[in-house]
């Protein structure tokens, strides 16, 4: 039951930006969004996170609009080790906890 | 490296039987949350454990259970086994008890094959 809609796929060229889009309509005013990649079948990796302001790592960059209801988060520089399908996750209320919630993500190619 | 260890990495068994996976978490993390993802899908949360006590429950069978020991580590126990249940099988662990800063550092993964 994700809270999050990704795009099931996308490609980008070496050395270019690539920026992936998620829909969070039903987030509420107090939840971060929240983005993982997963490279092949290894265990996920934490990217970066956000409430309201974009945020930026070495990373990536997030992009998140005024009213919060979708994000890009933004490869600067892909390179082919960038493949690998991106999770955009956002908390739920669980048992008295949060949680994430994990929809099935964007599988990014990078292509030489 | 995460400093999440899971073990065993692979693991092949016969319907109806039991299995453990054991997870130890990062120096000094007390969480410890388990996921399963199914072929070609999300991460389904399972539970959480926070400093020995079960913190949350998510879609966990009841032929599953869990438990996090004095040391932190914790062993995900999977009985009578069905071929659904071949899955990947994440731990991971974070520091407080709340998915606050929404770290969470991923082990990689026990493979579980059904036959």
């Amino acid at each position: 039951d994700a809270k999050t809609t990704q795009p099931t796929s996308m490609d980008c060229a070496e050395g270019r930006a690539a920026n992936l889009p998620c829909n969070h309509s039903t987030i509420s005013g107090n939840e971060y969004v929240y983005w993982y990649r997963q490279i092949h079948s290894q265990g996920p990796q934490y990217i970066i996170h956000g409430l309201k302001n974009n945020e930026t790592n070495e990373m990536a960059s997030l992009i998140i609009t005024e009213d919060r209801k979708s994000s890009t988060l933004i490869l600067p520089h892909a390179t082919l080790r960038d493949t690998a399908v991106y999770y955009c996750i956002v908390r739920w209320l669980m048992d008295s906890n949060y949680q994430l919630i994990w929809g099935a993500g964007t599988k990014l190619i990078i292509k030489p | 490296d995460s400093g999440v260890t899971q073990t065993p990495k692979h693991l092949i068994t016969a319907t109806g039987q039991r299995v453990t996976l054991r997870c130890s978490p990062r120096s000094g993390d007390l969480s410890v949350y388990w996921y399963q993802q199914s072929l070609d899908q999300g991460l389904q949360f399972l539970i959480q454990y926070y400093n020995g006590e079960e913190r949350a429950k998510g879609n966990i069978l009841e032929r599953f259970s869990a438990q996090q020991f004095p040391d932190l580590h914790s062993e995900l126990n999977l009985s009578s086994l069905e071929l659904g249940d071949s899955a990947l099988y994440f731990c991971a662990s974070s520091v407080g008890g709340q998915v606050n800063t929404g770290e969470l550092f991923f082990g990689e993964g026990s493979r579980l094959t059904v036959l």
